[in-house]
Formats: structure tokens, sequence, C-alpha cells
């Protein structure tokens, strides 16, 4: 079975501009959750999807936002990017029959500059 | 809030020595815990995993037993490799459908030959 992919998995933007992030989750799995990874913050919940409706959402403002799409596959955008988004950003799906059990993908490394 | 801790890191040993890399929690309920593995390049893999007191999680020669008296999940392995070397993340969830993890700050292993 393939693992979760994102695209791009490198990517370089500047102050002001928009981003857009893709995730495929492994075949089956229909939750699909977002994460920001910085060394001084470590790993920070974005928010959560399943069935394209979003479940749960960290503590991000709302230039944040994310979708998902009827085959599970989703989407993040941040708008009017700043520095300080520059992270390594990881999606991961599971299986709602498996207790919380996450499968990661290698993440979208976003510099901004 | 909840919240996991974990050793500062980097933690640097020699091959074939025992591992130990401790975690402890705190949540409002009775969360789920988890380790996961980050090597270098890559997302996070899971480990193992525990969901209730005195379950004991295992994969790849590594454990960790849920001491809920302790609130702690710490990692275990009796003889390290080269290829341990990596950036082990302690988690937990509450929320077995929303999947909103808590992630500690991650410890860094490095394993010499």
């Amino acid at each position: 079975k393939a693992g979760v992919t994102q695209t791009p998995r490198y990517l370089i933007k500047t102050r002001g501009q928009q981003v857009t992030l893709s995730c495929s989750p492994i075949s089956g799995h229909r939750s699909v959750s977002w994460y920001q990874q910085t060394p001084g913050q470590g790993l920070q919940f974005l928010f959560e999807y399943f069935s394209e409706t979003q479940r749960n959402k960290g503590n991000f403002p709302g230039r944040f936002s994310g979708r998902q799409f009827s085959n599970s596959r989703s989407e993040m955008n941040v708008s009017t990017l700043e520095l300080g988004d520059s992270a390594l950003y990881l999606c991961a799906s599971s299986s709602r029959d498996r207790v919380a059990e996450q499968y990661f993908g290698p993440g979208t490394r976003l510099t901004v500059t | 809030g909840n919240s996991v801790t974990q050793m500062e890191g980097p933690v640097t040993l020699s091959e074939e020595a025992f591992l130990t890399i401790n975690c402890t929690y705190t949540a409002t309920g009775y969360p789920s815990l988890f380790w996961y593995v980050q090597y270098p390049g890559e997302g996070l893999q899971l480990l193992l995993k525990a969901t209730k007191a005195d379950d004991k999680g295992s994969n790849k020669g590594f454990e960790a037993t849920y001491r809920k008296e302790t609130t702690s999940f710490h990692l275990e392995k009796g003889s390290v490799q080269v290829s341990d070397s990596a950036v082990y993340f302690c988690a937990l969830s509450e929320d077995n459908y929303g999947q909103n993890f808590v992630f500690g700050p991650g410890t860094r292993l490095s394993v010499l030959p």
C-alpha cells in the first residue's frame, strides 16, 4: 500500500505571497491531519479533516486554512506569508477504526524569504 | 491543557548500549500514548503505542510501558544500533476521533559505531 504523499517537497516563497500544499492519504484512510514543525515550537497541530469536514483546529491564525476533497486528498493554504511560517509541514492520515494511529508523509519544507 | 515532557537531548550512545528516553505526560483523562521516530529528511513513523494503563508497546526491540501512577511512558531498548540514530517523539491523544495529538519536543539520539 502506498504511503502518504505530499507535494511539493520543497518550496520557497516571499513574504506576502500565498501557498498551497497538497497531501494524498493512504488509500482507504479518511482522516487527514496537518502539523507544523519548527525547531523552536516543535510539532504543532494545525487541523484535522474527516469526510471533507474540519473536525479539529489548532491554535493558528485564520491565514492558515485547509480543505479535504471527496477522494480524501487534502490541501492546506497559507495566505499572506510571514517569515515565521518557514517550517516543515507534515500531513498524517489514519483510518477511523485505528485508534489515533497516524501515518505521516515526508513533509513539505517551506521557506519564506 | 495536555502536555508531554521529554528528556533533553541530544543523547549520544555507543553501539550496543542500553537506551532510555524519559517521557512524562499531563492529561485530564485517559490518553493513548505513542512513540514516533523521525529519521533525517523523513516524516514521522509510528514506533509503538499503548492505549491503557499497564499496556506495553513494543516494536523493533523498543519497548515502553504505560504507567498511570507515574504518568510516564519511557522508551527503552536493550542494545542500540547506528541505524537507530534519529529523533524520537513521545505523544498523547485523548480524542480517539479528533486525533488532536500533543507531541513532546523530541529527543535526538546519536549512536556511534
